[in-house]
């Protein structure tokens, strides 16, 4: 089955400064990469996805890349915000999400 | 974007009883629902798979008879804790997915037992 791996486990980073989430996949079936934050006890909220036919996606200050060849996808935040701060998941599916471990983003005022 | 609504958000029940969870496709029809277990600071684990009409698939070590999931309609997923006990308290998170792999989440229920 997939496995997914993300990192870092945690980051923090200075209001205003960019921040950067990795993850690797090991099925090459998988064609669907969705970005998830999660803050404190709720529900993952999607924030943007990809697909595999398409390399790079942005929608305002966040943007997703994936290198296929590699097999793995970033997520880009830029211009962070204290509401920023959250745990964010990426995923990536054949069929159904497999969820990395998850990272916990701290935006510092 | 689509919504999920998953109720109750919060609730505590008594070792040896049932607790039933609500997860609903408000604006979308959802062919298939997750149903997810998340430990503290830890990622969702999932526990099963239902589509409309037919018998949930769950995961190698879910308890199918202690996790019942019913999939009604095709905008409502019910998930029963049946003779709850301590260790069966966490969090619990319900996703409907609309096309191909979308999923969408509900905002989850802690779910305590005492």
């Amino acid at each position: 089955g997939e496995n997914v791996e993300q990192h870092p486990s945690t980051l923090s980073v200075q209001e205003g400064d960019s921040a950067v989430i990795k993850c690797t996949y090991s099925d090459s079936a998988s064609n669907y990469f969705p970005w998830y934050k999660q803050e404190l006890g709720k529900g993952p909220q999607l924030i943007i996805d990809i697909r595999s036919n398409v390399g790079e996606k942005k929608d305002q200050r966040i943007a997703v890349t994936l290198n296929k060849t590699a097999k793995h996808f970033s997520l880009h935040i830029t211009e962070t915000q204290p509401e920023d701060s959250a745990v964010y998941f990426c995923a990536a599916s054949p069929e159904q999400l497999t969820f990395g471990s998850g990272t916990q983003l701290t935006v510092l005022p | 974007g689509a919504v999920v609504s998953q109720h109750p958000s919060w609730v505590i029940c008594k070792s040896g009883t049932s607790v039933k969870i609500e997860c609903r496709s408000l604006d979308f029809q959802a062919t298939t629902m997750f149903w997810y277990r998340q430990f503290p600071k830890q990622s969702l684990m999932l526990m099963a798979t239902s589509n409309e009409g037919s018998k949930a698939t769950y995961e190698q070590g879910v308890e199918k008879d202690k996790f019942l999931i019913n999939h009604a309609s095709l905008t409502l997923s019910t998930l029963t804790v049946t003779s709850a006990h301590p260790e069966d308290s966490s969090f619990y998170i319900c996703s409907a997915a609309r096309t191909g792999s979308e999923a969408f989440f509900g905002q989850g229920t802690r779910l305590t037992v005492v």
